[in-house]
C-alpha cells in the first residue's frame, strides 16, 4: 500500500541555522504530496503541496521538490526562528482517492 | 471563507462512559469529511472518512463509531469509552475535488 517515511527526530536547530526534513514515499502512479506543520495544542496547517512531479511547493520560506526519480520530497528552510519549531509531517494522496497517508512526523525545536 | 469547528476543546471521561465529538464545516458545501485520532508522540491514524450524509467509511475496527447528519456536520461517538481512546482527535475536510485536507482545531480526550 501508499506509505510515506520522514527522517525520524526530534530536530534541535539554532536560530537561522539551515533546515531539510526527508521524506520519501512508495505509491502506485502519480501521488500528490503535501507538507503539514502543528504547532502546539493545535490543529495541522497545510504548508505546501506540489501534485505532479518536479512541482515545488513553497510557502513561509519553506520549500520542496516533488522528485519522482527518487521518491522524495524533501522539506527545506534556510533559516529557521524560534517561530518555526513545531512538528512537521509529510503526507501523500494517491491519485483518484480522498484518504490521506502520513508520516509519522519530525518534531523541530529552534533555540534563540 | 471556509472555517471548521470542533467540540470540546477538551474532554476528559471515565472508562466506561459514552462520547459524542462534534464537528462543522461552513463556507463549503458537500465536502469529504474526515476523523483522525493523534496518540501522544505518534502520528496521525485516520478513523473515519464520509463522502456525502449518511456515507461512512470506516477504517480501523474499534468501538468506535461516526455519523454525518447533515451535509457540513460530523459526529464520533463511543459507546463505552476505554484508557486506549485517549488522544487528540482532528477532524478535516476537503472539497469532493480537491487534493488538500484541512484541519480543525482538535478536541484533546482524556480517559480516566
Amino acid at each position: 500500500g501508499d506509505s510515506v517515511t520522514q527522517m525520524e527526530g526530534p530536530v534541535t536547530l539554532s536560530e537561522e541555522a539551515f533546515l531539510t526534513i526527508n521524506c520519501t514515499y512508495t505509491a502506485t502512479g502519480y501521488p500528490s504530496l503535501f507538507w503539514y506543520v502543528q504547532y502546539p495544542g493545535e490543529g495541522l496547517q497545510l504548508l505546501l503541496k506540489a501534485t505532479k512531479a518536479d512541482d515545488k511547493g513553497s510557502n513561509k520560506g519553506f520549500e520542496a521538490t516533488y522528485r519522482k526519480e527518487t521518491t522524495s520530497f524533501h522539506l527545506e528552510k534556510g533559516s529557521v526562528q524560534v517561530s518555526d519549531s513545531a512538528v512537521y509531517f509529510c503526507a501523500l494522496r494517491a491519485a483518484n482517492d480522498y484518504k490521506l497517508s502520513f508520516g509519522a512526523g519530525t518534531t523541530v525545536t529552534v533555540r534563540a | 471563507s471556509q472555517t471548521i469547528h470542533q467540540w470540546p476543546v477538551t474532554l476528559v471521561q471515565p472508562v466506561g462512559s459514552p462520547l459524542s465529538l462534534e464537528c462543522t464545516v461552513e463556507g463549503t458545501s458537500n465536502p469529504n469529511l474526515y476523523w483522525y485520532r493523534q496518540a501522544a508522540g505518534r502520528g496521525l491514524q485516520l478513523l473515519f472518512y464520509s463522502v456525502g450524509i449518511g456515507q461512512i467509511s470506516s477504517e480501523v475496527p474499534q468501538n468506535l463509531s461516526a455519523s454525518r447528519p447533515q451535509d457540513r456536520q460530523f459526529i464520533l461517538s463511543s459507546k463505552k469509552l476505554l484508557l486506549s481512546d485517549s488522544g487528540f482527535y482532528l477532524c478535516a475536510w476537503s472539497s469532493d475535488r480537491g487534493y488538500e485536507q484541512y484541519f480543525g482545531p482538535g478536541t484533546r480526550l482524556t480517559v480516566t
